[in-house]
């Protein structure tokens, strides 16, 4: 139980374009879910609470107009990149808090983004 | 100072070697512990979920809080090759809501043949 799904798993884009991340609960229902970005060799920087049915939280320093989060439903939520730019590149990975209330969280499988 | 801080090794043991994988932190509301486990280019899987102080042990993993010296520890026994992996600890403070979970830095491990 309690499995989250990342499509795609990797993507390659132009510099200027945008690109969509899909996080799904294949298992359970998720209200909450979190988008990371990780870069090699550190550890996960939280960017964004996602809310099913509500505007996201971004973390500071976080742009909420680049990275744009819908959670539309309770077992899916998406990140937008738009107008990537290389330093965009990274590691994105999302997490769904587990269901009834716990703590915890199931991450992902990550989905790296290269921005050419 | 940083909430939570791990040292990010790396740590090189040998096969069938006890593991002994360590956080402090420094906020005294943390309640809830977690481990995670992380492969090169993966998601991080979790490991061990703890409340408060205490031992928990599952298989060959035993997760420990000291709360009272704000300090949490993984120990792995009869470690493996695939073992080899980075181990972050993640903590937070109250239960559901939006509570976020804090990060360590991660230790990187290496289990040699």
């Amino acid at each position: 139980g309690a499995v989250v799904s990342q499509h795609p798993s990797w993507v390659i884009c132009k510099s200027g374009t945008s690109v969509k991340i899909e996080c799904r609960s294949l298992d359970f229902q998720a209200t909450t879910m979190f988008w990371y970005r990780q870069f090699p060799k550190q550890s996960l920087m939280l960017m964004a609470t996602s809310n099913e049915g509500s505007k996201a939280t971004y973390e500071q320093g976080v742009e909420k107009d680049k990275f744009l989060i819908n959670h539309a439903s309770l077992t899916l939520s998406t990140l937008t990149v738009t107008s990537a730019h290389p330093e965009d590149s990274s590691f994105y990975i999302c997490s769904a808090r587990a269901p009834a209330g716990g703590n915890e969280q199931f991450f992902g499988p990550g989905t790296r983004l290269t921005v050419l | 100072q940083k909430e939570v801080e791990q040292d990010p090794g790396p740590l090189s043991v040998p096969e069938g070697a006890i593991v002994s994988l360590n956080c402090t932190y420094s906020n005294s509301a943390f309640q809830y512990f977690m481990w995670y486990r992380q492969y090169s280019r993966k998601g991080p899987e979790l490991l061990m979920y703890t409340y408060s102080s205490g031992n928990k042990e599952d298989g060959r993993f035993t997760a420990q809080v000291d709360k009272s010296s704000k300090y949490i520890s993984l120990f792995i026994r009869d470690s493996q090759p695939s073992d080899s992996a980075t181990y972050l600890c993640a903590m937070s403070a109250s239960s559901g809501g939006y509570n976020k979970l804090i990060f360590g830095a991660g230790t990187r491990l290496a289990v040699h043949p």
